[in-house]
């Protein structure tokens, strides 16, 4: 249980396009996804909270209308690199939380992925 | 804002050899994560530490959670090749979780 699947796996784009990212929760639902960034030998760098129905939560930094996020349904939550350049080129990285009561919920990730701006 | 060290930084063994990687707070945490990831992939979750004190065993993994709930560590005993990856202790407040720079650890046959 707790599967989450992102897609692509992996993307590579021309400078100045926009690519999009889905993550999907498989056999749960999610009402809070994460979106990271993590560049090579890293850990993972927090860039927004996504809630289902709401506005996404940017952290500090991030820039919303760069990185426009999606939360349309309990299952799937979507990322949008616009105006991409090389700069933007990282793993990325969704996760979605299950909702445990009284407790952190844990959070479950997707396999990644990888953004090559050319 | 809450942070998460983690030591070492990098680590490589031989395999058979046992190691602990250490996670460190100031801050005190409701739950505490141990993640596993290995290189192209997203991390996944190896245990959840809830209660002051509390030790939890997977197979050859012992993972402890100090009693004032601001440190945690992680114990390979007998580590072999196919425990290299990098290692992140993860804090959990009320939603978010605060990721330590991780543990790189490789494992030499």
């Amino acid at each position: 249980g707790a599967v989450v699947s992102q897609h692509p796996s992996w993307v590579i784009c021309k400078s100045g396009t926009s690519v999009k990212i889905e993550c999907r929760s498989l056999d749960f639902q999610a009402t809070t996804m994460f979106w990271y960034r993590q560049f090579p030998k890293q850990s993972l760098m927090l860039m927004a909270t996504s809630n289902e129905g709401s506005k996404a939560t940017y952290e500090q930094g991030v820039e919303k209308d760069k990185f426009l996020i999606n939360h349309a349904s309990l299952t799937l939550s979507t990322l949008t690199v616009t105006s991409a350049h090389p700069e933007d080129s990282s793993f990325y990285i969704c996760s979605a939380q299950t909702g445990l009561a009284g407790v952190a919920g844990e959070q479950y990730f997707g396999p990644g992925t990888r953004l090559t701006v050319t | 804002t809450q942070l998460l060290e983690q030591s070492p930084q990098f680590l490589s063994i031989q395999e058979g050899e046992n190691l602990t990687v250490y996670c460190n707070s100031s801050s005190v945490f409701s739950s505490l994560q141990w993640y596993r990831q290995e290189p192209g992939e997203g991390p996944v979750l190896l245990v959840t530490v809830v209660t002051g004190g509390e030790v939890k065993k997977l197979k050859r993994l012992t993972f402890q959670f100090g009693d004032a709930r601001k440190d945690s560590s992680l114990h390979i005993t007998a580590a072999q090749p196919g425990d290299t990856g990098l290692y992140l202790c993860a804090g959990g407040g009320y939603s978010t979780l605060t990721f330590g720079k991780g543990t790189m650890l490789l494992v030499s046959p």
